[in-house]
């Protein structure tokens, strides 16, 4: 079975700065994907950015980026210039492949980040 | 671009009545996955469907049954319902056959907040 770890409940940044969020998973799969959704106020689950285990480059979206260490089970999120809305929940998420056509997502407890202007 | 639809978006039922929900993914996807968020909780996975077959099952109650339909659109059958099934569902779609290029991330619905009294 697979586990992630969230292991910052809640974090606070200032606006216009750069924040990171932790994550670190368990498995024994070599090949899988991860992921960070951002869940606002709303509560629409929104795909941040994604990473495939066999990619060695560390993926990036605008102001977001990751910091994948498949050694260390490691897949950190750093926000670039913190905006207001960036205030949310953001999920670490680990895919697997579980067969005919369907792929099973394990999401950690969640961060909940506040921006502060 | 098109997003997955779920309807209704909100919906309150009594203890022991049915609920349906209902999910339209997005074109092209073939699969469909439904989650359940209680409060403060992170989603968790209750049943996918591929092509109209049920592909995994996660910790979905007995109570409760989905299936997807020939055009793709799938519906959660809630029976018997009880004050803990109150939460929100969320429906998510992706490839579930991958061709050159494709993305196999599961995209989410806005969500069904479901209120048992």
């Amino acid at each position: 079975a697979q586990t992630v770890t969230q292991s910052q409940p809640e974090m606070s940044v200032q606006e216009a700065e750069t924040v990171t969020l932790s994550c670190t998973y368990d498995t024994s799969e070599s090949n899988y994907y991860l992921f960070w959704y951002k869940q606002p106020p709303s509560r629409q689950m929104i795909l941040v950015i994604r990473q495939e285990a066999y990619k060695q480059q560390n993926a990036t979206e605008n102001r977001f980026s990751v910091n994948f260490q498949k050694a260390a089970k490691s897949f950190s999120l750093k926000i670039s210039d913190s905006q207001l809305g960036d205030t949310a929940m953001y999920f670490c998420a680990f895919m697997i492949y579980s067969g005919a056509g369907s792929y099973q997502l394990t999401f950690g407890k969640g961060t909940k980040l506040s921006v502060i202007p | 671009a098109a997003g997955v639809i779920q309807s209704p978006r909100h919906l309150i039922k009594e203890k022991r009545e049915t609920a349906t929900l209902k999910c339209y993914p997005i074109p092209r996807h073939d699969t469909v996955y439904w989650y359940q968020q209680g409060p403060g909780q992170d989603p968790q996975f209750l049943i996918s469907f591929y092509e109209k077959m049920q592909s995994d099952k996660g910790s979905i109650p007995d109570r409760f049954s989905a299936q997807q339909f020939s055009d793709y659109h799938s519906e959660l059958n809630m029976s018997s319902l009880e004050l803990g099934d109150s939460a929100l569902y969320f429906c998510a779609s992706s490839l579930g056959l991958l061709l050159a290029g494709d993305h196999n991330e599961q995209f989410f619905g806005p969500g069904t907040r479901l209120t048992v009294l």
